[in-house]
């Protein structure tokens, strides 16, 4: 599984956008980017995925670039529930999640 | 909707017991449960990989034996950590993937394990 890179942390102001990066430069085609969040001392929450095409739902989008070496999920209007670890894993058929460290978004008031 | 649960959410023990910890799927069958253990500040580690009717799948240094797993029925499964230690002691959270569906999975709440 291809190897994800995401800042450490960032921090958004309540009620602005929230733009997460991550880089995936050598993900593979049968790839999928799947984004996770974590709130302290709960297990992960599934937020969304995508292979190629830029994806949204009821929680956020999903910007992959057109060469799939990196994407950007947006939450686009964040709240103070929104804190919390997020992970950007690439992952293909063998459904393992290879978990790195991911960025924590602090939303501040 | 896919709901993951487990129970007990916390347990204290003392060292040289076992404990049982189970996830379910109450809305969904799942084809497959995967357990992982996550210590304090680090990040998800994939323990095992469980399919219903089979056996588990063991990570790499992860010792089979210690760490019972029983996947019975499309929505159950249990990790058991036989002769608990200190060093055992951790955030063990599973999850699952929805029969039929794609290979998203979706996390239980997590239980923490303080073993004394």
């Amino acid at each position: 599984d291809a190897k994800t890179t995401q800042p450490t942390s960032m921090d958004c102001a309540e009620g602005r956008a929230a733009n997460l990066p991550c880089n995936h430069s050598t993900i593979s085609g049968n790839e999928y980017v799947y984004w996770y969040r974590q709130i302290h001392s709960q297990g992960p929450q599934y937020i969304i995925h995508g292979l190629k095409n830029n994806e949204t739902n009821e929680m956020a989008s999903l910007i992959i670039t057109e060469d799939r070496k990196s994407s950007t999920l947006i939450l686009p209007h964040a709240t103070l529930r929104d804190t919390a670890v997020y992970y950007c894993i690439a992952a293909g058929n063998n459904r393992k999640l290879i978990w790195g460290l991911g960025t924590s978004l602090a939303v501040n008031p | 909707g896919a709901v993951v649960s487990q129970h007990p959410s916390w347990v204290i023990c003392k060292s040289g017991t076992s404990v049982k910890i189970e996830c379910r799927s109450l809305d969904f069958q799942a084809t497959t449960m995967f357990w992982y253990r996550q210590f304090p500040k680090q990040s998800l580690m994939l323990m095992a990989t469980s399919n219903e009717g089979s056996k588990a799948t063991y990570e790499q240094g992860v010792e089979k034996d210690k760490f019972l797993i029983n996947h019975a029925s499309l929505t159950l499964s249990t990790l058991t950590v036989t002769s608990a230690h200190p060093e055992d002691s951790s955030f063990y959270i599973c999850s699952a993937t929805k029969r039929g569906g794609q290979e998203t999975q979706y996390f239980g709440p997590g239980t923490r394990l303080l073993v004394l």
